[in-house]
Formats: C-alpha cells, sequence, structure tokens
C-alpha cells in the first residue's frame, strides 16, 4: 500500500532531550515535507526537500533540523525541544515538487508534548 | 502575519446543496493552490489544485475558481454529502515549494 509513515504516533518528552521523528514513504517521491498543526494556525511548513542532499526551510524552521540522505526518509530532528515545540506533527510527500498535477499524500501524525 | 486566510471558521449544509468554502491570500506572487481536506486523527487529504494560469479547475464534484484580482479562492461541492464533512484547507505556494496553508473551515454536511 502506497503511504506516508511516521513514527512514532504520540511522544511525551522532557525540554532539552533530543528527539527524532521518522518519515518514510514507499512511492518513490522525490519531494517530501515536514509541518507543524497549531489551534488557530493551520499547518505551517517547517522544512521541505526537493530531492536526496537537497533540503530548505520553510515558513518556521527555527529549532528544527532534517535530513534527507535517502529518498524515502526524511528524519525530523528537535536538538533541544522546548515546550513551544509541543504540536501536531505531519510529513507529507509528492512525485515531485513544483506546479504540478501530482497529489501530496501525507502521514498521520505525530503528536509531540514537551514538558 | 497570516498570508493565507480562511475567514469562516466553520460551514454547515443540507446534503445534495452546494458547499462554498472561500479563501484570501495577500501574496500576489503566490502562483499555486491547494485545497485539503482532513478528518480528526488523520492526516490531511489532497483534494484539487490550481495554477494560475487557470481560474477554474475541476474532478468530479469538486470545482476550484481561482480569482486573481481579488486574490481570492473557493471551493465549490456539489452535491454535498454527509462524508464530505471534516475541515477543509487551502493552501498557497510561489513555485509550487514552500507553502502557506489557511486555518481551516470546518464543513458539516447535515442528512
Amino acid at each position: 500500500e502506497a503511504q506516508v509513515t511516521q513514527n512514532p504516533r504520540y511522544l511525551i518528552t522532557v525540554t532539552g532531550k533530543k528527539l527524532t521523528v521518522t518519515c518514510s514513504q514507499n512511492m518513490n517521491h522525490e519531494y517530501m515535507s515536514w509541518y507543524r498543526q497549531d489551534p488557530g494556525l493551520g499547518l505551517r511548513q517547517i522544512y521541505y526537500s526537493m530531492n536526496v542532499e537537497v533540503t530548505d526551510k520553510g515558513d518556521v524552521p527555527e529549532g528544527y533540523k532534517v535530513s534527507r540522505k535517502e529518498k524515502r526518509n526524511f528524519p525530523l530532528i528537535l536538538e533541544s525541544p522546548s515546550p513551544n515545540q509541543t504540536s501536531l506533527y505531519f510529513c507529507a510527500s509528492s512525485l515531485r515538487g513544483g506546479i504540478s498535477v501530482y497529489g501530496y499524500t501525507f502521514g498521520s501524525g505525530t503528536r509531540l508534548t514537551v514538558v | 502575519d497570516q498570508q493565507v486566510k480562511q475567514n469562516s471558521p466553520s460551514l454547515s449544509v443540507q446534503e445534495g446543496r452546494i458547499s462554498i468554502l472561500n479563501c484570501d491570500y495577500t501574496n500576489s506572487m503566490f502562483d499555486y493552490f491547494l485545497w485539503y481536506k482532513k478528518y480528526p486523527a488523520e492526516g490531511p487529504t489532497f483534494l484539487i489544485s490550481i495554477s494560475s494560469i487557470k481560474d477554474k479547475n475541476e474532478d468530479g464534484r469538486f470545482t476550484v475558481f481561482l480569482n486573481k484580482s481579488a486574490k481570492h479562492l473557493s471551493l465549490h461541492i456539489v452535491p454535498s454529502q454527509p462524508g464530505d464533512s471534516a475541515v477543509y484547507f487551502c493552501a498557497a505556494s510561489v513555485a509550487g515549494n514552500q507553502f502557506y496553508f489557511g486555518t481551516g473551515t470546518s464543513l458539516t454536511v447535515i442528512p
């Protein structure tokens, strides 16, 4: 089944403890992206990647890192999480970036709580 | 500052009637727009897109209209079905890489 898989689905952690949220897609998509969803703010893009080894900042990249060493994986790294990073996170992928007719597939989300 | 705005947090429509969801944007450089649907506890689902060279795009019951001069787009769902009840997000982009989302409109279709 074609899908975007995020792990974990739920995570509670403490301030300052490094964590990684994994994202993997099995559709050979070039474009991948991370978003966070917060009440009243909608979805905001954190980082995106047009292809392997190509990453760019989105709207709210502060406090996050990403890497794209393989086409299928796009992990989100929080080096020193803070309570304001408590949010619902989504990973998404698409066959191509840019203006295209291709749709975007989202993962089911990761609910992160930083205490 | 929110570059993409959905000013109606919620909308209720009778089954079989038309649902119209609206979205306004401020950046005249945006040239690619998308609509997503989101059910609780699930990721968003891509619905339909439109580039700025068009003013209308249809896919089955879903039609998106783009009015560049007014910086406004709308999603029409005809006929509305109870399964369409969800939160709808519009998103805008320059060149389709970095995306800006609205805050969403919760649609309820009443049987």
